[in-house]
């Protein structure tokens, strides 16, 4: 099974600030990567998927990069309503089991 | 938009039993498959299992010994059955879709259903 590692556990910006998070896969996924939000009390959201597609809907703020092992999710300029649990996941190929990150949290500096 | 439905309470050594109305998209569509995904403090985002419209399933090997899948095209629904369960299973519930368009991300989810295993 693939395992996701996050890091940091927990980042603390300022709005306006560059927040810049880390997944790295025990193994290699292509680009087979997505990147969630999720605030209490709401289901994920997707954000990013395939590594470094927005999905629809998602501002250009965000952006996903990375391929293999190590991926980044970036938010430009944190926004008020960025504060969440990010979290990344991933697909291996076959058979198709989906394994989550342990998430990482933004929160007011 | 995608509903979780069930009971918010089951009992040690019972079967949970959860449902998923799937309503604003084409349920039988090519184009996706069908998941649930439950979160607990303990252990996160976990997968469960997927199946697609024409009843082919795939679930997560930790869980697959105990996990059922269906689905009821007549409905636009489809449903999750997890026997056995123990304390370790408390947690919210989230029914959700996979657009083959997308990798393997989920790209929209049920708001979730509280399901606690309790005596």
């Amino acid at each position: 099974e693939v395992v996701l590692t996050q890091s940091p556990a927990t980042l603390s910006l300022s709005p306006g600030e560059r927040a810049t998070l880390s997944c790295r896969a025990s193994q290699s996924v292509s680009t087979d990567l997505a990147w969630y939000q999720q605030k209490p009390g709401q289901p994920p959201r997707l954000l990013i998927y395939n590594a470094s597609n927005r999905a629809t809907g998602i501002p250009a703020r965000f952006s996903g990069s990375g391929s293999g092992t190590d991926f980044t999710l970036t938010i430009s300029s944190l926004e008020p309503e960025d504060y969440a649990i990010y979290y990344c996941q991933q697909r291996s190929n076959w058979p198709p089991v989906f394994t989550f990150g342990p998430g990482t949290r933004v929160d007011l500096k | 938009h995608l509903q979780e439905s069930g009971p918010g309470l089951v009992k040690p050594s019972e079967t949970l039993s959860l449902n998923c109305n799937v309503s604003g998209v084409s349920f039988s569509s090519d184009s996706y498959y069908w998941a649930w995904i439950r979160q607990s403090p303990g252990k996160g985002l976990e997968w469960i299992g997927t199946i697609y419209y024409g009843g082919s399933t795939h679930y997560n090997p930790s869980l697959e010994s105990r996990v059922t899948m269906f689905v009821d095209k007549s409905r636009n629904q489809f449903s999750l059955s997890l026997s056995s369960v123990a304390a370790a299973d408390t947690g919210v519930y989230f029914c959700a879709r996979r657009e083959t368009n997308f990798g393997g991300s989920f790209d929209h989810w049920g708001q979730g259903t509280l399901v606690s295993v309790s005596s």
